[in-house]
């Protein structure tokens, strides 16, 4: 089964200053796709940016980035120019690739980001 | 567009009762899931179904059952509600194949007393 890990329950950036979100996964898979979501305190799950396996070259989303590593199965998401309204709950996920709707996403346990004016 | 709509947002029980949490989505998706968030544990799957007619258990069913009424609706019942129940419960829905995203409803504050 696959494992999504966030070593970092908190983090806690600067006002326009970046911060790193770690993630790491084991998969046995060599196809699948991973997730970066947002959690406000208003709960709802919003999608930040996604990354499938097959492409090497690294996801950007405006001022969302990822780094990739596939082979140390590695997937932080790096917050340029951190706003007040990035203050939420991250979560990476995983999911496998399409096979005919049995795929699920799993998550790691998040991490809060907290962001300082 | 509605997307994932979950009733109700917020529910107390008392230990012993029995609800059902109700999620429909209008995007014709195939696949619906139902995820319970407690703190310091992310997301865990309760049950999915990947298409009509079809559930599967997910990480932690013990305690659930699901019912894929049609296509657009997908609910969770608590038979005997149990303080251990006390979670946020988030439905969420996708087309189920040509790499699309999940989209998740709300979620349900539910509390077992």
């Amino acid at each position: 089964a696959q494992t999504v890990t966030q070593s970092q329950p908190e983090m806690s950036v600067q006002e326009a200053e970046t911060v790193t979100l770690s993630c790491t996964y084991d998969t046995s898979e060599s196809d699948y796709y991973l997730f970066w979501y947002k959690q406000p305190p208003s709960r709802q799950m919003i999608l930040v940016i996604r990354q499938e396996a097959y492409k090497q070259q690294n996801a950007t989303e405006n001022r969302f980035s990822v780094n990739f590593q596939k082979a140390a199965k590695s997937f932080s998401l790096k917050i340029s120019d951190s706003q007040l309204g990035d203050a939420a709950m991250y979560f990476c996920a995983y999911r496998s690739a399409d096979q005919g709707g049995s795929e699920k996403l799993v998550f790691g346990k998040g991490t809060k980001l907290t962001v300082n004016p | 567009n509605a997307g994932v709509t979950q009733t109700p947002k917020f529910q107390v029980l008392k230990t012993g009762q029995s609800m059902t949490l109700q999620c429909a989505q209008d995007m014709n998706h195939n696949s619906m899931y139902w995820y319970r968030q407690d703190p310091g544990m992310g997301l865990r799957l309760i049950y999915y179904s990947a298409s009509e007619g079809t559930t599967d258990k997910g990480e932690v069913p013990n305690g659930y059952n699901v019912s894929r009424l049609n296509k657009r609706e997908f609910s969770l019942r608590l038979e005997s509600a149990a303080p251990s129940q006390t979670s946020v419960y988030f439905c969420a829905s996708r087309l189920g194949r040509l790499n699309t995203e999940a989209f998740f409803g709300q979620g349900t504050r539910l509390t077992v007393v």
